[in-house]
């Protein structure tokens, strides 16, 4: 069965950076663009980005521009997202999610990892 | 970028009621819309893509329609299990695939 699994909850100080993994099985890794999805606490959802995993090829929104680095290995079928420059605003669950191949949608999620931006 | 707006922001209905949701997109997208249900602390679920395609075992009781810019999400008989907040996404043509701001639906 399909299963993303992602890295543990995160603290850290104001102007830090953070990489959450997102390991994949369960499907052909590389077939499968993997989207980013953030969640500040009690808000909506807000799409990040997203990562071909074949080729590396990554696109985002551009208010991440500059501050968001999406990676992947293709080896050890796991994406990782890292964000830099990170302040109060960046406190949020982030999830990676497979998509449906067919429409640009997730059809399966990871369980969330929990980032707090503290002092 | 595309905007999407959705109303109401929150609803209240007693079980077996139809309950409809809207979404509105700034700009003509097609039907390319999914729908997504969250339940606290949990991650979202897709329940429907192209606007009205249910995804492969989600109830019958969930549908979608619309194209263009204006949609709308329809559960025909509210169960209590449907308690959640509901998200439009757009995916048209290139990023950002922005989602809608949710609609939270309790029981009334």
């Amino acid at each position: 069965q399909v299963q993303l699994v992602q890295s543990g909850a995160e603290v850290k100080k104001p102007g830090a950076s953070v990489k959450v993994s997102c390991k994949a099985s369960g499907y052909t890794f590389g077939d499968y663009y993997l989207h980013w999805v953030r969640q500040a606490p009690g808000q909506g959802l807000e799409w990040m980005g997203w990562i071909n995993p074949h080729n590396g090829a990554t696109d985002h929104a551009l208010k991440f521009q500059g501050r968001v680095t999406m990676t992947r290995d293709k080896s050890i079928a796991t994406a990782y997202m890292e964000v830099s420059g990170l302040t109060s605003d960046d406190t949020a669950v982030y999830y990676c999610a497979k998509d449906v191949g067919y429409v640009n949608g997730c059809d399966y999620w990871g369980q969330g990892t929990l980032v707090t931006v503290s002092s | 970028d595309i905007q999407m707006t959705q109303s109401p922001s929150s609803l209240s209905a007693s079980v077996g009621d139809r309950v409809t949701i809207t979404c509105q997109a700034s700009q003509g997208i097609g039907k390319r819309i999914n729908w997504y249900q969250q339940k606290p602390g949990k991650a979202p679920k897709l329940l429907i893509y192209d606007a009205s395609n249910l995804l492969t075992g989600v109830p019958s009781r969930f549908s979608g329609s619309g194209s263009g810019a204006y949609f709308t999400f329809t559960i025909s008989s509210l169960q209590p299990e449907d308690i959640a907040t509901y998200f439009c996404q757009h995916y048209d043509r290139r990023p950002p695939f922005t989602f809608g701001p949710g609609t939270k639906l309790d029981i009334k």
